[in-house]
């Protein structure tokens, strides 16, 4: 079993809906949450960071963290064309030890 | 946050040759790691470069087929040595942030060998 588990995808939405993406994890002593955008041809870039169970807002962006079920979730709120992407789920699991989802292909159609 | 460049931005090599990817942070920084993207993995960690010693490599990943360089606190370097066709990737520099765990990332190098 893989410790991060991410759809694929793609996920294709119309423009304006409210998207959601899903990582589950098994070690339950990671403690540190972090959501990544990266665009085709280029590094992740950071969205979301979270360390504890619940939810933090910035923007359209949501992250939600749900330890006691190691789920966590990105929404994303009126999704834009621009927010085409693949998204990573990323866990802090020790010093230096980052464990990665396998991203999760997002389109939003205008 | 940190402002990492990373160049070559892509290369087409040939088998057996060796490319080396440099990557320059705009702070000083204690660490800075090595990944690789392979086409629906996950972000594989190659090694961590420390200033002023050997880099820690992990499971998977050696030094003579990874040499990677750490002369001073803002820069790093990464060779990928005697190429194959499998050693086509994208390969990302990374460092922490400064006060807390996250993770930022350099623009990436999508290496493709023929």
């Amino acid at each position: 079993q893989k410790e991060v588990e991410q759809d694929p995808g793609p996920l294709s939405v119309p423009e304006g809906a409210i998207v959601s993406l899903n990582c589950t994890y098994s070690n339950s002593a990671f403690q540190y949450f972090m959501w990544y955008r990266q665009y085709s041809r280029k590094g992740p870039e950071l969205l979301m960071y979270t360390y504890s169970s619940g939810n933090k807002e910035d923007g359209r962006f949501t992250a939600q963290v749900d330890k006691s079920s190691k789920y966590i979730s990105l929404f994303i709120r009126d999704s834009q064309p621009s927010d085409s992407a693949t998204y990573l789920c990323a866990m802090e699991g020790g010093t230096y030890k980052y464990i990665f989802g396998t991203g999760t292909r997002l389109k939003v159609l205008a | 946050s940190a402002v990492i460049s990373q160049k070559p931005s892509r290369d087409i090599c040939q088998r057996g040759t060796s490319l080396t990817i440099q990557c320059q942070v705009d702070s000083q920084v204690t660490m800075m790691f090595w990944y690789r993207q392979q086409p629906g993995q996950s972000l594989t960690l190659i090694a961590t470069a420390n200033q002023g010693s050997e880099a820690t490599y992990e499971s998977g990943f050696v030094i003579d087929k990874f040499p990677i360089s750490r002369p001073n606190l803002t820069f790093s370097t990464l060779t990928v040595s005697n190429m194959s066709p499998e050693d086509s990737s994208i390969y990302l520099c990374s460092v922490e942030g400064r006060s807390d765990e996250k993770l930022f990332f350099g623009s990436g190098t999508q290496l493709s060998v023929l």
